[in-house]
């Protein structure tokens, strides 16, 4: 069966660096891209951007270019996040989420990761 | 950027009832649209594809419509299991934004 299986929580403090993992199983890495997406306590969905998990290429959203990372260990069949610098209003949990297409046009993310808190305090 | 936006922001609504809640693209986006469900301290699940296309297993009482900047999740007959909060996101080009969100309450 397709899981997402994240690492566990973190707690970090500001102007330190998190790096979050999303092993994959279950199916063909490379054939599907991996999406990032935030959550801040009690707040909605971010989407925060992607990687081509084929050709290793990021797209970063705009709140997302500078200090966010995404990267690939296709070996093990795992994506990254890395956070660094952070600060206070990084404190979220962050989902990793499948790109599935259907037809080759249409777009949604069928699987998920349980999440990864982060939790940013002094 | 393409923005969403999703009304209402909450619903109180009892069991048996349907509820429909709305999502306006600021653009076309040619029905590449999802539904995800996400209840308190869960992952979102997909509930709907392309607009109106259930995602497996996804009971029939859910149904998506819509076409151009304007879609619809509805719901019929409203089970204990259905509450929690429901995200619309679009899939026509990058930034793929959410919208803001529909929390469904038990009244």
């Amino acid at each position: 069966q397709i899981q997402l299986v994240q690492s566990g929580p973190e707690l970090k403090k500001p102007g330190e660096t998190v790096k979050i993992s999303c092993k994959a199983s279950g199916y063909t890495f490379t054939n599907y891209g991996m999406n990032w997406v935030k959550q801040a306590p009690g707040k909605g969905l971010k989407w925060m951007g992607w990687i081509n998990t084929y050709t290793g290429e990021p797209t970063y959203a705009d709140d997302f270019k500078g200090r966010f990372v995404f990267s690939l260990e296709t070996s093990a069949s795992t994506a990254y996040l890395q956070i660094s610098n952070l600060k206070n209003e990084d404190m979220a949990t962050y989902f990793c989420a499948r790109l599935w297409d259907y037809d080759a046009y249409y777009f949604a993310m069928d699987y998920w990761g349980q999440g990864t808190s982060v939790t940013v305090s002094s | 950027d393409i923005q969403m936006t999703q009304s209402p922001a909450s619903l109180s609504v009892s069991v048996g009832e349907t509820v429909t809640i709305t999502c306006r693209a600021s653009e076309n986006i040619y029905s590449n649209l999802a539904w995800y469900q996400q209840k308190q301290g869960k992952s979102p699940q997909l509930l709907v594809y392309a607009a109106t296309n259930l995602a497996d297993g996804v009971p029939s009482r859910f149904s998506g419509s819509g076409s151009g900047t304007q879609y619809s999740l509805k719901i019929n007959s409203l089970q204990s299991e259905d509450f929690g909060s429901y995200y619309c996101q679009h899939f026509w080009g990058t930034p793929y934004t959410f919208g803001g969100g529909t929390k469904l309450e038990i009244k």
